[in-house]
């Protein structure tokens, strides 16, 4: 069974810094591309940043572009998220996910139960 | 930018009714549409992908259609457990991967 976990949410001042952890398992998780999304309270969901599974393509959304890196370690099934520079804006419940086509495409399945990151002061 | 804009916001529905939900495309993007469902607390499931083909274990009850804009999801007799928001998805080989703003299915 697919299992991913999340950690490292909490809450951070505007202007600092968190560092989201992915555990997965249940699959070959260098095979697969990885992402977050994220949910703010109440509202829907958006994609953050993607990367592939030989660590060589990251992708960011324009909201997070230059503040946020993703990475990997495949020898530890793990995928980071590094949140700088964060603003209020960034508080929202992240979710990790994994790449579900075999394929080009990027639909998401299974998702990990998220982690909730607020910035406040 | 492609916009997805899903319609209802909110449907009520009594149990055991047809539910019918509505993504439609800013641009065509033929069949590269999924569906998802979010229970509160939750995190989302992957019901429905290529926009019509069904993920695994998801009950028959749910269905996908359409191509080019316009997309349905339809849930044939509402279950309790199937009150919930869902959302639509556009995906291609890059990004932005797009979701839509959800509908909320509730209890009539």
């Amino acid at each position: 069974e697919v299992q991913l976990l999340e950690s490292g949410g909490g809450l951070v001042q505007p202007g600092g810094s968190l560092r989201l952890s992915c555990a997965a398992s249940g699959f070959i998780f260098s095979n697969y591309a990885m992402s977050w999304v994220r949910q703010a309270p109440g509202k829907g969901l958006e994609w953050v940043s993607t990367i592939s599974g030989n660590t060589r393509t990251t992708y960011y959304a324009d909201s997070v572009k230059g503040r946020f890196a993703i990475s990997r370690d495949n020898s530890m099934n793990t995928v980071y998220l590094q949140m700088n520079s964060l603003r209020a804006e960034d508080t929202a419940v992240y979710y990790c996910a994994k790449k579900d086509d075999p394929g080009v495409y990027m639909w998401f399945a299974p998702w990990g139960q998220g982690t909730l990151v607020t910035v406040s002061s | 930018e492609i916009v997805m804009t899903q319609s209802p916001a909110t449907l009520s529905v009594s149990p055991g009714e047809r539910a019918t939900l509505s993504c439609r495309v800013s641009q065509s993007v033929s069949s590269n549409l999924a569906w998802y469902q979010q229970k509160p607390g939750q995190a989302p499931r992957l019901l429905i992908y290529g926009a019509s083909t069904r993920a695994t274990d998801i009950p028959a009850r749910f269905s996908g259609s359409g191509s080019g804009t316009e997309f349905t999801l339809t849930i044939s007799s509402l279950q309790s457990e199937d009150f919930a928001v869902y959302y639509c998805q556009y995906y291609n080989y890059g990004p932005p991967w797009t979701f839509g703003q959800g509908t909320k299915v509730e209890i009539k």
